[in-house]
Order: C-alpha cells, then sequence, then structure tokens
C-alpha cells in the first residue's frame, strides 16, 4: 500500500513562471490538504479538496489555485512565481469521518526553487 | 487566525541528556498534535491530545496537554541520535481538520 505520494521531488523555476506540483493521496484517503513550508517555518495551509471541490482556503493569494480529480488525486498550481515562492510544498492526505478528518498523513514534499 | 507559539527554536544536547519542547496559546485549544521532521524529510504524526491535563506516553517521549488546554510540551528522556529533527506542534482546526503548525524546535543531538 503506497503512502501520499508527490511529484516531482525538485523543481527549479523563474520568477513569472508557472509551475504544476502533483499529488496522489493513501489508499483509500479522500481529502488532500497542501501546504507550503518555507526553510526554518512550519508547514502553513494553502487549501484543501474534497468530492474535487476547494473547501477551505488559507491565506495564500488567488496565483494559488489547486484541482481534485475522481481518483481523489490533485494539483497545486502556482502562477506568475516570486521569489517568496520557493519553499517545500508538502501534501497530506486524510478521510473525511463523522465530526472531521482521520490522521492526516503528510507527502514526501516537492522542493521548489524559484530563480 | 489561530496561533501556537514554540519554544525554544534550537536545542543542542548531548546524547543521553534530555529534551523539552513548549507549545503556547493566548486561547484555549480544543487539541494538540505533535509532529517530527528529520531533517528532508516530512512531518510525521505522533500523537494527538484532546483532554484537559492529559499525559501519554510512547517510550522515552511524554507528551502533556495543560489543565488549561492553553499549553502543551513534548519531552524526550536521554535523547539518542535518532531523535534529531524538527518537533512541532499544531492545532487542528474546526472540522475540516486544517493545520496550524507552530514554528517547531530543531533539535541537535551530540555524541
Amino acid at each position: 500500500d503506497a503512502g501520499v505520494t508527490q511529484s516531482p521531488t525538485h523543481l527549479i523555476k523563474t520568477r513569472g513562471q508557472q509551475v504544476t506540483l502533483r499529488c496522489s493521496p493513501k489508499s483509500g484517503h479522500d481529502t488532500v490538504s497542501w501546504y507550503q513550508q518555507a526553510l526554518g517555518q512550519g508547514p502553513q495551509f494553502i487549501f484543501q479538496y474534497y468530492e474535487e471541490e476547494e473547501r477551505q482556503r488559507g491565506n495564500f493569494p488567488d496565483r494559488f489555485s489547486g484541482h481534485q480529480f475522481p481518483n481523489y488525486s490533485s494539483e497545486l498550481n502556482v502562477n506568475a512565481l516570486l521569489l517568496g515562492d520557493s519553499a517545500l510544498y508538502l501534501c497530506a492526505s486524510s478521510l473525511a469521518v463523522a465530526g472531521g478528518l482521520s490522521e492526516q498523513f503528510f507527502g514526501p514534499g516537492t522542493r521548489l526553487t524559484v530563480l | 487566525g489561530q496561533q501556537v507559539m514554540q519554544i525554544p527554536q534550537y536545542q543542542h544536547v548531548q546524547e543521553g541528556e534530555d529534551f523539552t519542547t513548549y507549545c503556547n496559546s493566548s486561547t484555549t485549544l480544543s487539541n494538540i498534535q505533535w509532529y517530527k521532521q528529520r531533517p528532508g524529510g516530512h512531518p510525521v504524526f505522533l500523537i494527538q491530545l484532546v483532554k484537559s491535563g492529559e499525559v501519554k506516553k510512547q517510550k522515552r517521549l511524554t507528551f502533556q496537554f495543560g489543565e488549561a488546554k492553553k499549553n502543551s510540551s513534548l519531552h524526550i528522556t536521554a535523547t539518542q541520535a535518532t531523535d534529531v529533527g524538527t518537533y512541532f506542534c499544531a492545532l487542528r482546526g474546526s472540522t475540516l481538520g486544517r493545520l496550524y503548525f507552530g514554528r517547531g524546535t530543531q533539535l541537535t543531538v551530540w555524541p
């Protein structure tokens, strides 16, 4: 049983470019959350997808968008990249249960460097 | 937004010494979770505390939730090289499960 997988592992882009990151949740999970972790900081919540819809969003600009597919996998898109977007992007998967979510499992992350 | 403050930011200990990290909030917390992130790795869930005064143990790790549910601590007894990493506390907000992370305590263990 594969855990949460993310691709690519590393990515280098230049300012102004666009990037797409991918996440496949743990088998049996239906909810995907995305986090941004800058160097030396804790992860910051970007948004969460459930049933192919964004149902909660953190304090991130509209340049950050996402999508969830029928197989529960998800993409994170960032447009007009800024230097400050350089970070580790983490995907966390969980299962929606009565009263909330099951434990969240994090993927290995995608390290994005913007030059 | 909800915030949890974590101290210290860095801790260097000699192998065999104890280690403690603290997580504080100005408001009452419904729960607190603890994660460990190894260097170059991703956060791994350790435990969740929900009850006032709760104490849970995992081998050499002891987790506590304050009586007022405004603070929590993680204590490691007799640290080992395998304990190296950053320890985060996180509040799980609302029923949608979004996590609010502290800044983390980076633990270095010297031989």
